[in-house]
């Protein structure tokens, strides 16, 4: 199993600021690194796919880099409704998820 | 409009079994890699189990393995998942979720239903 490791586990932020979650594979997994955010109640939905692929619909103050075993996702301009817990997974191997990041408002 | 829909969840005894179901809509099943992910009650999320497209590919998170049978049925749209030995740490929302490739993103999920195991 590859362990995914995200940082930080929560932060405080403000509308407008620029916002960094950093996601560590235990081994590499080239780009085989996908972003989900959650909001409380719901389901998971899929904002990044192949470390920095865009999902369709979703605002491109999104974006998402690294390959290996550090990735990125950068949020430019944090909105209202971006105040959720985002997760990191790898579809290198058998799946596995980031304990993920709470991004609060301050 | 893509739609997965969770039912069989509910409130079960230790050592007890219960029977998930997920059917799906508005995307072509068959062609879709299809898992179980579960979420423990203000917790993060955990990798259950996974199928293939065409069924012959399984794999099982070492948690659940020999206690949890993962199927589907592409005909009727659905996926299931056989739980028994039910255990108190395997408490949580489940969520069917699916790619169109093994090594892709879940790009589909449903509402998830909640499994309490309980006395």
């Amino acid at each position: 199993d590859i362990q995914m490791t995200q940082s930080p586990s929560s932060l405080s932020a403000s509308v407008g600021d620029r916002v960094t979650i950093t996601c560590r594979a235990r081994q590499s997994i080239s780009t085989y690194l996908n972003w989900y955010q959650q909001k409380p109640g719901k389901a998971p939905a899929l904002l990044i796919e192949a470390a920095s692929s865009l999902q369709s619909g979703v605002p491109s103050r999104f974006s998402g880099s690294g390959s290996g075993t550090e990735f990125s996702l950068t949020i430019s301009s944090l909105q209202p409704e971006d105040f959720a817990t985002y997760y990191c997974q790898q579809s290198y191997s058998t799946p596995s998820f980031g304990q993920g990041t709470k991004v609060e408002i301050k | 409009q893509v739609q997965l829909v969770e039912s069989g969840g509910g409130l079960v005894k230790p050592g007890g079994s219960l029977r998930l179901s997920c059917t799906a809509s508005g995307f072509p099943f068959s062609d879709y890699y299809m898992s179980w992910i579960r979420q423990a009650p203000g917790k993060g999320l955990e990798w259950v189990s996974y199928i293939s497209s065409s069924g012959t590919t399984i794999f099982n998170a070492d948690s659940v393995k020999g206690r949890f049978t993962i199927s589907r049925d592409n005909a009727e749209n659905s996926l299931y998942l056989q739980m028994s030995s039910l255990r108190s740490e395997d408490t949580a929302v489940y969520y069917c979720a699916g790619g169109r490739s093994s090594s892709s993103s879940y790009d589909s999920w449903g509402q998830g239903t909640l499994v309490t195991v309980s006395s």
